[in-house]
């Protein structure tokens, strides 16, 4: 079973700055088969990228995603309040759909 | 965009079998293409994919559960429907059911995907 290790588990920043958030497998996840999920309290997640890289429906270009092999990150380019929230990544294609642990980005 | 909705017991007691049933609107479980399925969230922790099914009935488990959980799709009533055997105070969490979009490997292997759309989730607790 591939382990997915997202790091760091909070950060915090300032509405404006830039998040940058990764996400560690233990093996090589194949055809970037990563996504990425927000989500706030109370609330289900909700899909923000796909494939690694490819954004979901309605999802601002602040959010953009990368990297291959065993590395993924999620980037934020400018936070605004309401991406202040916690994000899981997800790997598909090998034990079917195991979770990180979550990072919570919080404001500073 | 596909709405979900699940509904059951909030309370169950501790042996007994946990059911929810997830119906699903402005989409078909009998459409090929998706993964009609369940995810569990422990209170202020991770996610876990519990399982899911397809329109040909065709079932994954997590291996961690797969002996206690039951998936299954009610196409007439366009629903799904999980039952998970042998509760304990450990499988009190919010459920969620969840449409997964299918992918395949070179050879045409379902590998399963991700997840776009979910149901608002529902809290279960498992307590006498």
């Amino acid at each position: 079973e591939i382990v997915l290790t997202q790091s760091p588990g909070t950060l915090s920043l300032s509405p404006g700055e830039r998040a940058t958030l990764s996400c560690r497998a233990s093996q090589t996840v194949s055809s970037k088969y990563i996504a990425w999920y927000q989500q706030k309290s109370g609330q289900a997640p909700r899909l923000l990228i796909y494939g690694a890289s490819s954004r979901a429906t309605g999802i601002p270009d602040r959010f953009s995603g990368s990297g291959s092999g065993t590395d993924f990150t999620l980037t934020i380019s400018r936070l605004e309040p309401e991406d202040f929230a916690v994000y899981y990544c997800q790997q598909y294609g090998s034990s079917r759909g195991t979770f990180g642990q979550g990072t919570k980005v919080e404001i500073k | 965009q596909v709405q979900l909705q699940e509904s059951g017991p909030g309370l169950v007691k501790p042996s007994q079998t946990l059911s929810l049933t997830c119906s699903v609107t402005g989409g078909s479980t009998s459409n090929g293409g998706y993964h009609w399925s369940w995810i569990r969230q422990y209170p202020g922790k991770g996610l876990e994919w519990m399982g899911s099914i397809d329109h040909r009935r065709s079932t994954y488990y997590n291996p961690s559960l797969k002996s206690r959980v039951t998936i299954s799709v009610h196409t007439s009533e366009n629903q799904f429907s999980l039952k998970l055997s042998s509760v304990t105070a450990a499988d009190t969490a919010v459920y969620y059911c969840a449409r997964g979009i299918v992918h395949y490997d070179s050879s045409g292997n379902d590998v399963g995907g991700y997840f776009d759309d979910w149901g608002q989730g529902t809290l279960v607790t498992v307590s006498s």
